[in-house]
């Protein structure tokens, strides 16, 4: 099974600052990587697809980068809608499909 | 708009059984392999189950083996998990998901989710 780690576990930022979200895989899942967005009562949303691909809808804010065991999520200037927890997934290697345990976005 | 819309959560016993579902809308049904999904109120995300357009073909996390089945009615639109031999740490919220549209195995949309509580 691929451990997906999400680091920071909590970033506390203002609005108008960047974030750098980061997910380690345990072994090489190549470009095969989502991120997804959850905000509070929701069900999460996805965001970013093979590393790199906004999904539709997605704003040019939330860019994905990264391949083999690094990857990063970043949002060039935060959004007050954008305080949330970001879950990062692999589908190279399944089953399972794995996710990382989240970074939650939080307003300093 | 694409809706999928989960019923079928509640309060069970440790041991009993429970039988979700997962009503689609908006999009082809057929068309797409579908998901379960898990989150403990509070916790992260854990995959339970895929199952392929035409229902032939089928996955599990290893905890749901033996004990889950999902199913589908493509008449119906219609996505099932069937829960047996419930665990108190089967309690979450299932979310069904279908496949991203050219991403098969990332999941794009995700219903609203529905409660399931092992309790005695």
């Amino acid at each position: 099974e691929i451990v997906l780690t999400q680091s920071p576990a909590i970033l506390s930022l203002s609005p108008g600052e960047r974030a750098t979200l980061s997910c380690r895989a345990s072994q090489s899942v190549y470009t095969s990587l989502a991120w997804y967005q959850q905000k509070p009562g929701q069900a999460p949303r996805l965001l970013i697809s093979d590393a790199s691909n906004r999904a539709t809808g997605i704003p040019a804010r939330f860019s994905g980068s990264g391949s083999g065991t690094d990857f990063t999520l970043t949002i060039s200037s935060l959004e007050p809608e954008d305080f949330a927890v970001y879950y990062c997934q692999q589908r190279y290697s399944w089953p399972p499909l794995t996710f990382g345990g989240g970074t939650r976005v939080e307003i300093k | 708009e694409v809706q999928l819309l989960e019923s079928g959560g509640g309060v069970v016993q440790p041991g009993g059984s429970l039988r979700l579902s997962c009503v689609a809308s908006g999009f082809s049904f057929d068309a797409y392999a579908m998901h379960w999904v898990r989150q403990v109120p509070g916790k992260g995300l854990e995959w339970v189950s895929l199952i392929s357009r035409d229902g032939g073909s089928t996955q599990y996390g290893d905890s749901m083996k033996g004990r889950f089945t999902i199913s589908r009615d493509n008449s119906k639109n219609s996505l099932y998990l069937q829960m047996n031999s419930l665990r108190s740490e089967d309690s979450a919220f299932y979310y069904c998901a279908r496949e991203a549209s050219q991403h098969p195995n990332y999941f794009d949309p995700w219903g609203q989710g529905t409660l399931v509580t092992v309790s005695s």
